[in-house]
């Protein structure tokens, strides 16, 4: 069992479209980072949240630490192809940095 | 050239045979960490460390054994390959464990 558990794990939408990837956990982090994955490549870093009900933008993209610090959502604004990719959320705690399984997402032109 | 490297970036070995990942970053990073990629799983800590002669277990460290005598360099030792290994070994350093972490290419390990 992972200690982030992030949902849905695939998602396929049109170009234009909203969506939402959700990563919650039962375990308290000192920050939250959300990362990008292309095929072939390693994780790249999209965000880091620390505070409790900290939100972030980034362009089309939206990032929300929860208030009790167990749980982010990452939220993508007319999403367009390029924004395809494998969307990670990984949790620090410990001197440990854990990933969730990740989100396929999928933007069809 | 800066930043983190792997290698090798593929190998095939055989069940039983043991094998070594090496991890080589330029930045000084305190923090390195060995994680394997598999399908549905996400990216699963085998072992970290938060400095030169300082390592410890991840989620998943059985069968895996680490070193780190300079702070630049994290090899990844498998001790006696078996199948179920087959992965995509992924490298990662960061200043801190909060930090941003920065990841090499990864490598391919396919045991036959």
């Amino acid at each position: 069992t992972q200690l982030l558990e992030q949902s849905p794990q695939f998602l396929s939408i049109q170009e234009g479209e909203n969506l939402t990837v959700y990563c919650n956990s039962s375990s308290v982090f000192s920050s939250l980072q959300w990362y990008r994955q292309e095929p072939g490549e390693g994780p790249v870093l999209l965000v880091t949240v620390v505070t409790g009900g900290e939100v972030k933008k980034l362009k089309r993209l939206t990032f929300q630490f929860g208030d009790a610090r167990k749980d982010s959502s990452l939220h993508i604004t007319a999403a367009q192809p390029g924004d395809t990719g494998l969307y990670l959320c990984a949790g620090a705690r410990d001197y440990k940095l854990s990933f969730g399984a990740g989100t396929t997402v999928t933007v069809r032109a | 050239d800066a930043g983190i490297t792997q290698s090798p970036r593929y190998k095939i070995t055989e069940t039983g045979r043991q094998v070594t990942l090496m991890c080589h970053q330029t930045w000084s990073h305190s923090y390195m960490f060995w994680y394997r990629q598999d399908l549905g799983h996400g990216l699963r800590l085998i072992y970290y460390s938060a400095a030169a002669d300082i390592t410890d277990k991840g989620e998943v460290p059985d069968g895996y054994v680490v070193s780190r005598s300079k702070t630049e360099n994290f090899p990844l030792t498998l001790e006696s390959a078996t199948r179920s290994q087959t992965s995509v070994y992924f490298c990662a350093s960061s200043e801190s464990a909060l930090t941003e972490a920065f990841f090499g290419q990864g490598t391919r390990l396919t045991v036959v």
